[in-house]
C-alpha cells in the first residue's frame, strides 16, 4: 500500500459529461502529480501542484483542469468528455522539497466514456 | 520528451538475476536515476534511485557508470512476481519538477 488513496475506482460516463477524480496524498506529503494511460500507452504527465500551487504542466488538456487544497488532497476535473479520455488516470504524491523525492502512485481511476 | 532509451522487452528465467539497462546520455550533474515498475494495470511503484554511486535496497541493485550515463537495474533472483514493465526515467533540480515516463521495458519473468 502506498498511501497514496484515489477514488472512484471506477468510473463510467458518458460522451460530453463531467467527471472528478479526487486523490489524497500520502500523509507529509506536499506534492500531487496527475497521469494518464490510455490503453497500452505510456504514463502520460498531465500537471503537478505543490503544496496548494501549480508546479508543473504537461499535456493537459484545456478541458481538463486540476486544483489542490489546503488539506493537500487533489482533484483532477474532466469535462465535455470524449472516448478518447477513456483511461487510467493515477495520482502520485511526493514530499518534495528535496530534489530526489520519489513519487508514490495510487491504484488509479479506471474511466470509462461510452 | 523522456530522457532515458530502454530495450521493449525482455525476457529472464525464474531465479536467475534480470539485468535491466537503461541509457541517458544526456544526464545533468544534479539529475537522479530512477526506476519504477508497473504490474498489470496497477499503479506505479517506486524501487530505487541513485546519483552516482552504486545503491542496493531489499528490492533492486542499481549500477551507474562511472560517466553516469548508463545504469542497470538489477533484481538478483527473478520470481514470476517480477514480471512488469519497468521504467527508467532522471530528473533533478535542472529547472523542471517533471516526472516524464519513457515506454519502459517489458520484463517478463519465465517458469
Amino acid at each position: 500500500d502506498s498511501g497514496v488513496t484515489q477514488t472512484p475506482k471506477h468510473l463510467i460516463t458518458a460522451t460530453g459529461q463531467r467527471v472528478t477524480l479526487r486523490c489524497s496524498p500520502r500523509s507529509g506529503d506536499l506534492s500531487v502529480y496527475w497521469y494518464q494511460q490510455s490503453l497500452d500507452q505510456g504514463l502520460q504527465f498531465l500537471i503537478q501542484y505543490y503544496n496548494g500551487e501549480e508546479r508543473a504542466k504537461g499535456n493537459i488538456l484545456e478541458r481538463f483542469s486540476a486544483q489542490q487544497f489546503p488539506d493537500l488532497h487533489s482533484e483532477l476535473n474532466l469535462s465535455s468528455l470524449e472516448l478518447g479520455d477513456s483511461a487510467l488516470y493515477f495520482c502520485a504524491s511526493s514530499v518534495e522539497g528535496q530534489d530526489n523525492s520519489p513519487l508514490h502512485f495510487g491504484n488509479g481511476t479506471r474511466l470509462t466514456v461510452t | 520528451d523522456a530522457k532515458t532509451t530502454q530495450p521493449p522487452s525482455m525476457d529472464c528465467a525464474e531465479g536467475r538475476a534480470a539485468n535491466l539497462p537503461c541509457n541517458h546520455s544526456t544526464i545533468s550533474g544534479n539529475e537522479y536515476v530512477y526506476w519504477y515498475r508497473q504490474i498489470h494495470s496497477q499503479g506505479p511503484q517506486y524501487i530505487i534511485h541513485g546519483l552516482k554511486n552504486n545503491e542496493t535496497n531489499e528490492m533492486a541493485s542499481l549500477i551507474i557508470t562511472e560517466d553516469r550515463k548508463s545504469s542497470t537495474l538489477i533484481l538478483p533472483h527473478a520470481t514470476l512476481r517480477d514480471t512488469a514493465v519497468y521504467y527508467c526515467i532522471v530528473r533533478g533540480s535542472s529547472g523542471t519538477y517533471k516526472y516524464i515516463f519513457g515506454t519502459g521495458t517489458r520484463l517478463k519473468v519465465l517458469a
